[in-house]
C-alpha cells in the first residue's frame, strides 16, 4: 500500500533554480526518507529525517518534516541538469515492530533544463 | 564496489517459463527486499526478509517465491511466468530495516 503522496507529480525548471517537492503521509512515523532514481537505474538514498527532527541538510538538499501536518518537503537548491531524476519519499511506521519495511510514495519527476 | 548486485540485468521469458533472479549484498545487512516497479504504480514490495532465516510476504507476492540463502543472498523465483509479471525488479538491503536502503541496478523482465 502506498502511504506517501508526492506533489507535484512532475516538475520542470531551469538550471540554477530551486526545486521543491512535497510528500504527505498517513500514519505516525519513525522516520521519513528521500530517494533519487535516475532513468533506468536503481534508487539512491539521499537523506533520512527522524520524527523528532524538523529540518536536515545535506549539501544542496534541505528536508523539512512537519509531523503535525504529516508532510515533508525536499528542496534542491541551485539545481543542475544532473539533478534530473525521479524523487521518492518513503516512511517507516512508528509501530513497524518486526515488519520493518518502507512505505513508498509514487514519486515526483524532476526535469532540469540547461 | 560495495553494494547490491542483481543478475541478470535483462531477461525475456515466454509465458509459463520459470526463472530465478539473484541478489547479493556485501554490506552485512540484515534485511533484504524484492520490489517491482511499474509505470504509474511506484515501488511495490513483493517479499522481504527482515533477517537471515525469515521471509515475509509484501503487497504483491502472488506468483513469486523467495529464498534467503544466507545473510548475503536473497533470490526471487517466478515458477510460471505470466505477461502481468513484465516489470522492472529491484532488490534492496538495509542494515536494520528502518534506515536507508541500498538498491541494486534492477532486472528488466519481459514475459511474452
Amino acid at each position: 500500500s502506498q502511504q506517501g503522496e508526492e506533489d507535484p507529480q512532475a516538475l520542470s525548471i531551469q538550471e540554477g533554480e530551486n526545486a521543491t517537492m512535497n510528500c504527505s503521509y498517513k500514519t505516525s512515523i519513525n522516520n521519513l526518507q528521500w530517494y533519487r532514481q535516475n532513468s533506468g537505474r536503481g534508487l539512491v538514498h539521499l537523506i533520512l529525517i527522524r520524527s523528532n527532527e524538523r529540518e536536515k541538510h545535506s549539501g544542496r538538499l534541505r528536508v523539512t518534516l512537519d509531523t503535525s501536518k504529516k508532510s515533508s518537503s525536499l528542496l534542491i537548491t541551485a539545481s543542475r541538469a544532473a539533478d534530473t531524476a525521479s524523487y521518492f519519499c518513503a516512511t517507516v511506521a512508528t509501530n513497524a515492530g518486526n515488519n520493518r519495511k518502507l512505505i513508498w510514495g509514487l514519486g515526483t519527476s524532476l526535469a532540469v533544463n540547461p | 564496489n560495495a553494494g547490491v548486485t542483481q543478475t541478470p540485468k535483462f531477461q525475456v521469458l515466454k509465458t509459463g517459463q520459470s526463472m530465478t533472479l539473484q541478489c547479493a549484498q556485501d554490506m552485512n545487512h540484515n534485511s533484504m527486499y524484492w520490489y517491482r516497479q511499474d509505470p504509474g504504480m511506484g515501488l511495490r514490495l513483493i517479499y522481504y526478509s527482515a533477517s537471515e532465516g525469515t521471509t515475509d510476504k509484501g503487497e504483491v507476492p502472488n506468483g513469486y517465491n523467495v529464498s534467503r540463502l544466507n545473510k548475503r543472498e536473497f533470490s526471487l523465483r517466478l515458477e510460471s511466468a505470466a505477461p502481468s509479471q513484465t516489470s522492472v525488479y529491484f532488490c534492496a538491503s538495509s542494515e536494520t530495516g528502518i534506515g536507508g536502503y541500498t538498491f541494486g541496478s534492477g532486472t528488466r523482465l519481459t514475459v511474452v
